[in-house]
């Protein structure tokens, strides 16, 4: 499988405090993404970062990538109750034609 | 207009029946996909379309047929499923296919499905 793997499963914090999310992946990348998901809904992609990049930012987001590793982090700083959601992150599949998504970190954000 | 529509939104059907899920995107997008979500697990792929050609079945069972009438719409025809096909059933579009360049996918809503 190329499914890759996501550390924490599961993250609860405050509002304000900042949640890191990491991922492992498997394969020889050219990007990674990672998206959002909120309960039952459909996913929104939140970046994309190039295996040439180790570092990018988009508003709260900030996305590292270590290809040596092969591992990517997500931070989200001063978080609120809105970015409770799943977040995966996700590479393409060796076929070329689609995206395997990693296993997810369930994100909880309290008042 | 970026939005990728799904209908319906949910679908109770029993296992003799037959139904279709229906997907639409006017982003001019040449790829779409089905993804199946279970609880609590990501997205699993089960088929993409690239240009209206089928390009991945993922090994989905012959009761799950997908159709691609034209470039904006993306059917999944249901038939003889067993309780276990219950599931979110995600329609996505990219601009190309996704592979090695960029490759946002653009997701609908999904479909709840529920087999009894």
């Amino acid at each position: 499988s190329q499914q890759g793997e996501e550390d924490p499963q599961a993250l609860s914090i405050q509002e304000g405090e900042n949640a890191t999310m990491n991922c492992s992946y498997k394969t020889s990348i050219n990007n990674l993404q990672w998206y959002r998901q909120n309960s039952g809904r459909g996913l929104v992609h939140l970046i994309l970062i190039r295996s040439n990049e180790r570092e990018k930012h988009s508003g709260r987001l900030r996305v590292t990538l270590d290809t040596s590793k092969k591992s990517s982090s997500l931070l989200i700083t001063a978080s609120r109750a809105a970015d409770t959601a799943s977040y995966f992150c996700v590479e393409p599949a060796n076929s070329g034609y689609a995206l395997n998504f990693g296993k997810g970190t369930s994100l909880l954000v309290t008042p | 207009d970026t939005e990728v529509t799904q209908t319906p939104k949910h679908l109770v059907m029993g296992m003799t029946n037959k139904k279709s899920l229906k997907c639409e995107q006017h982003m001019g997008h040449r790829a779409m996909y089905w993804y199946k979500q279970k609880a609590k697990k990501p997205p699993e792929l089960m088929f993409v379309y690239s240009y209206e050609k089928l390009s991945i079945n993922e090994s989905v069972p012959s009761r799950f047929s997908p159709e691609c009438p034209n470039s904006s719409l993306l059917n999944l025809h249901l038939h003889a499923l067993q309780p276990e096909d219950s599931a979110l059933y995600l329609c996505a579009s990219s601009q190309e296919g996704v592979g090695l360049g960029t490759g946002e996918l653009f997701f609908g809503e999904g479909s709840r499905l529920t087999v009894l």
